[in-house]
């Protein structure tokens, strides 16, 4: 079974607005990764959140880590058309770096 | 600097048959991965490597066999294709050590089982 799950599955936002994911795990993790992923593309690594942190920032994004919850979330600000995408967490639970992916948001940014 | 290769991009293969999917990496990284994508899903891991000469199972190994028999190579084996088969598959590698990394990703191999 898939350690995440993203949530919305599909989210579909109008320009400049703000996008918010959400990604829930099942076990203790040491880091959370978030990835894009546009259609028939290989991935984009976005950030990298330790197990010791509760926010991160970089440009436009924002995650979130509630370690209490087994939650992360990913808000992307201003969105554009171009982050039209599917975005995956991935978590890292046994030190190992055996990265376990989830199942996805599938986000679509009308122009 | 390569990074992440994948050969082959793109395979069509018969039930029945078997194939060889080559990871290379030039970066030294200790940790190597196969995942599997199916459309609409997220990434399964299928077998990854913690290092020269060793291999262990994901979370969707059967079908599948690996070799680590060089650091910066990870093939994965199929024996016996079947259409279940069908998929994207992705290699990544890691290094270790402290501080920030992630998963160097490949740019994926098409494969369809017929």
């Amino acid at each position: 079974s898939q350690q995440g799950e993203e949530d919305p599955q599909a989210l579909s936002i109008q320009e400049g607005e703000n996008a918010t994911m959400n990604c829930s795990y099942k076990t203790s993790i040491n880091n959370l990764q978030w990835y894009r992923q546009n259609s028939g593309r290989g991935l984009v690594h976005l950030i990298l959140i330790r197990s010791n942190e509760r926010e991160k920032h970089s440009g436009r994004l924002r995650v979130t880590l509630d370690t209490s919850k087994k939650s992360s979330s990913l808000l992307i600000t201003a969105s554009r058309a171009a982050d039209t995408a599917s975005y995956f967490c991935a978590t890292d639970t046994s030190g190992t770096y055996k990265y376990i992916f989830g199942t996805g948001t599938r986000l679509k940014v009308l122009a | 600097n390569a990074g992440v290769t994948q050969t082959p991009k793109f395979r069509v293969l018969k039930t029945g048959q078997s194939m060889t999917l080559l990871c290379a990496q030039d970066m030294n990284h200790e940790y190597m991965y196969w995942y599997r994508q199916d459309p609409g899903m997220g990434l399964r891991l299928i077998h990854y490597s913690v290092g020269e000469g060793t291999t262990a199972k994901g979370e969707v190994p059967d079908g599948y066999n690996v070799s680590r028999l060089k650091k910066q190579n990870f093939l994965l084996g199929l024996e016996s294709a079947a259409p279940s088969q069908t998929s994207v598959y992705f290699c990544a590698s890691n290094p270790t050590g402290q501080g920030e990394r992630s998963p160097y990703f490949g740019p994926g191999t098409r494969l369809l089982v017929l």
